[in-house]
């Protein structure tokens, strides 16, 4: 069972709709991710939020919309999402500092129609 | 750019032998490496790290195995079992903040 808890795990969406990603951990981690992993191609990092602050946007539309409410949950706020955005949206957590591993979800798999 | 790559997309191992999975990366500032498993609609699950200061981390079958000058590491199973079989993701990262860049995978199959 994975310690990190992502909902819903299909979505699937109109390209005008408005629908959020969630993530949740209650394993005291103070760093969290959302990567985006489309079909045989490896997890590409979209934003790392550090103690509930972004500190990392690898560049990403601003169609998505993170959101850190606390230190336990993760959002990714969708909006006007286009068909390639379809792809299987992970989230990730880990404790700071150094030489720390990142435990994944199982990750919400997200079709634009 | 991929700085990490896994070369060999698929492999496949009969249970009860050794299973080598390889990787190679670019970048020399990446210190601390990971390997990943991964099983159809389930995300990843960490197996094993090491960082540059050590060239073998040892845990129960799992090996792995760092050649600095190379850019070179590979995780070695021992034996081999069907409950194996997935797919695998080595990791780099370069320092603190800890983003990590992926292999693009290799798929191990175990045969029983």
């Amino acid at each position: 069972d994975t310690e990190v808890t992502q909902t819903p795990k299909h979505l699937v969406m109109g390209m005008t709709n408005k629908k959020s990603l969630k993530c949740e951990q209650h394993m005291g981690h103070r760093a969290m991710y959302w990567y985006k992993q489309k079909a045989k191609k490896p997890p590409e990092l979209m934003f790392v939020y550090s103690y509930e602050k972004l500190s990392i946007n690898e560049s990403v539309p601003s169609r998505f919309s993170p959101e850190c409410p606390n230190s336990s949950l993760l959002n990714l706020h969708l909006h006007a999402l286009q068909p390639e955005d379809s792809a299987l949206y992970l989230c990730a957590s880990s404790q700071e500092g150094q030489y720390q591993p990142q435990h994944f979800g199982d990750g919400t798999r997200l079709s634009i129609l | 750019d991929q700085q990490v790559k896994q070369n060999s997309p698929s492999l496949s191992v009969q249970e009860g032998r050794i299973s080598i999975l390889n990787c190679d990366y670019t970048n020399s500032m990446f210190d601390y490496f990971l390997w990943y498993k991964k099983y159809p609609a389930e995300g990843p699950t960490f197996l094993i790290s090491i960082s540059s200061i050590k060239d073998k981390n040892e845990d129960g079958r799992f090996t792995v195995f760092l050649n600095k000058s190379a850019k070179h590491l590979s995780l070695h199973i021992v034996p081999s079992q069907p409950g194996d079989s997935a797919v695998y993701f080595c990791a780099a990262s370069d320092g603190p903040g800890n983003q990590f860049y992926f292999g693009t995978g290799t798929s191990l199959t175990v045969i029983p």
